[in-house]
C-alpha cells in the first residue's frame, strides 16, 4: 500500500513568515512529486513540481526533495493570508498512467 | 496552459436520476483523465482513470455500472452518476495529464462539479 503522509495541521504562522510544510511516502520507487494549493470550496492547483534531490524555487515557494529519506517539503516565504489554504502532497509512483497518491493535506493559516 | 474545465459547475437532481459531467481538456491533449470524488472536510479520493479510446479503470470500492466513465476523444471524458442517491451529493473533480508542454507528467484540475441529489 502506496502511502503518502502530511501533518494535517492546522499550521499557523504570521503573516510576513516562512511556512515549512512536510511530506513522506512509501514507495521508494516513486519519481514525481508534486504539491497542490485548495481552498475550501475549490479544487486543487498545482503550485509545485519537483523530480531530483535538491531544492526548486519558484518565487516565493521552494520545494525539497530527500529521495533517501522519502521525504518532501515545500517552504513558503514571506506567507500571505492569501496563502491560508490546505496543502496537498502527491506522490507518482512511475506508472505510465501518472496516477498521484495524495497525502490528506496540511490546513495552513496565515494570520495578518 | 494546462487548462482543464468541467461543465457543469454544479447541478441539482432527483433521487433516481442520470447526471452527466463533461471534463474537458482545453489547451493540450489529455491521454489519460482522473475522476475524483471529495466529501466536506475529506480527503481526495480518486474514483477511475481513463485513458483516450480504452475503458476506465476503476478503484476498488467503486462502481463501475454506477459511475460510467467515458474518454472518446483526447479532449474530452464524461462521468455520468446513474440512478443517483442522496449518498452520491458530493463535489467531483477531473483532472488530466497529457503527451506535450506543461501537462506532461503533471496533473490539472478542473474547477469540480458539486452534485446534491434530492
Amino acid at each position: 500500500q502506496k502511502e503518502v503522509e502530511q501533518n494535517s495541521g492546522p499550521l499557523s504562522v504570521p503573516e510576513g513568515a516562512i511556512a515549512s510544510l512536510n511530506c513522506t511516502y512509501s514507495d521508494r520507487g516513486s519519481q514525481s512529486f508534486f504539491w497542490y494549493r485548495q481552498y475550501s470550496g475549490k479544487s486543487p492547483e498545482l503550485i509545485m513540481s519537483i523530480y531530483s534531490n535538491g531544492d526548486k524555487e519558484d518565487g516565493r515557494f521552494t520545494a525539497q526533495l530527500n529521495k533517501a529519506s522519502q521525504y518532501v517539503s515545500l517552504l513558503i516565504r514571506d506567507s500571505q493570508p492569501s496563502d491560508s489554504a490546505t496543502y496537498l502532497c502527491a506522490v507518482n509512483s512511475g506508472g505510465s498512467n501518472y496516477k498521484l497518491t495524495f497525502g490528506k493535506g496540511t490546513l495552513l493559516t496565515v494570520n495578518p | 496552459g494546462a487548462v482543464v474545465s468541467q461543465h457543469p459547475s454544479w447541478v441539482i437532481c432527483k433521487s433516481g436520476t442520470s447526471v452527466k459531467i463533461e471534463c474537458r481538456s482545453l489547451d493540450f491533449q489529455a491521454t489519460t483523465m482522473f475522476w475524483y470524488r471529495q466529501f466536506p472536510k475529506q480527503s481526495l479520493m480518486l474514483m477511475a482513470t481513463s485513458n483516450e479510446g480504452s475503458k476506465a479503470t476503476y478503484e476498488q470500492g467503486v462502481e463501475k455500472d454506477k459511475f460510467l466513465i467515458n474518454h472518446a476523444s483526447l479532449t474530452l471524458s464524461t462521468l455520468t452518476v446513474t440512478s443517483a442517491h442522496p449518498e452520491d451529493s458530493s463535489f467531483y473533480i477531473c483532472s488530466a495529464t497529457g503527451t506535450s508542454g506543461r501537462a506532461v507528467r503533471e496533473q490539472y484540475f478542473g474547477p469540480g462539479t458539486r452534485l446534491t441529489v434530492t
